[in-house]
């Protein structure tokens, strides 16, 4: 069974856009993972956020976490063609292992 | 690349039919995960290994068995295949059993016919 749930399931934008994709969960964590899945392809872990923090950077990724609200976001700034990929968030914690959502597909147009 | 290898890359066998799909962490990955990728489940987890135990069970058929060898590879062995299998493979590998990112395979693209 899936621990996280992406929302929302497809996202289209423009290039140069931000792109906002969130992820709600069940249990309680001690970690939250953002990956990214190029169609058919394998997933790329993209940023790591532990439960005692809420925020964390990486180059154009921000990711929140409001573990009160069981949930956290992705923010991709600047969007680019090549940003156009399944997100996935994974949680490990009440599964014992690191359990997936079902993903956002995001596009990005030129 | 991740430094995760699966073979094979595809797989087209016939119902009722028995494969070996066959992972190869990353040099220094104790951890080892299987899951399931179709269209309507989603990325499905199916089951993880760390140092050669078996350390924890999602949503594995019964026909469905997966063991992690001494040199910390991994085989998934699917039988009595059902045309319902058919799906992408991945197995992923990580350094502890948790807390650390995994690193994903290719995938094995299994096609039940």
């Amino acid at each position: 069974s899936q621990q996280g749930e992406e929302d929302p399931q497809a996202l289209s934008i423009q290039e140069g856009e931000n792109a906002t994709m969130n992820c709600s969960y069940k249990t309680s964590i001690n970690n939250l993972q953002w990956y990214r899945q190029n169609s058919g392809r394998g997933l790329v872990h993209l940023i790591l956020i532990r439960s005692n923090e809420r925020e964390k950077h990486s180059g154009r990724l921000r990711v929140t976490l409001d573990t009160s609200k069981k949930s956290s976001s992705l923010l991709i700034t600047a969007s680019r063609a090549a940003d156009t990929a399944s997100y996935f968030c994974a949680t490990d914690g009440g599964y014992s292992t690191l359990t997936f959502g079902k993903g956002t597909m995001l596009l990005v147009s030129p | 690349d991740s430094g995760v290898t699966q073979t094979p890359k595809h797989l087209i066998t016939a119902t009722g039919q028995r494969v070996t799909l066959r992972c190869s962490p990353r040099s220094g990955d104790l951890s080892v995960y299987w899951y399931q990728q179709s269209l309507d489940q989603g990325l499905q987890f199916l089951i993880q290994y760390y140092n050669g135990e078996e350390r924890a069970k999602g949503n594995i058929l019964e026909r469905f068995s997966a063991q992690q060898f001494p040199d910390l590879h991994s085989e998934l062995n699917l039988s009595s295949l059902e045309l319902g299998d058919s799906a992408l493979y991945f197995c992923a590998s990580s350094v502890v059993t948790l807390g650390t990112e995994a690193f994903f395979g290719q995938g094995t693209r299994l096609t039940v016919v």
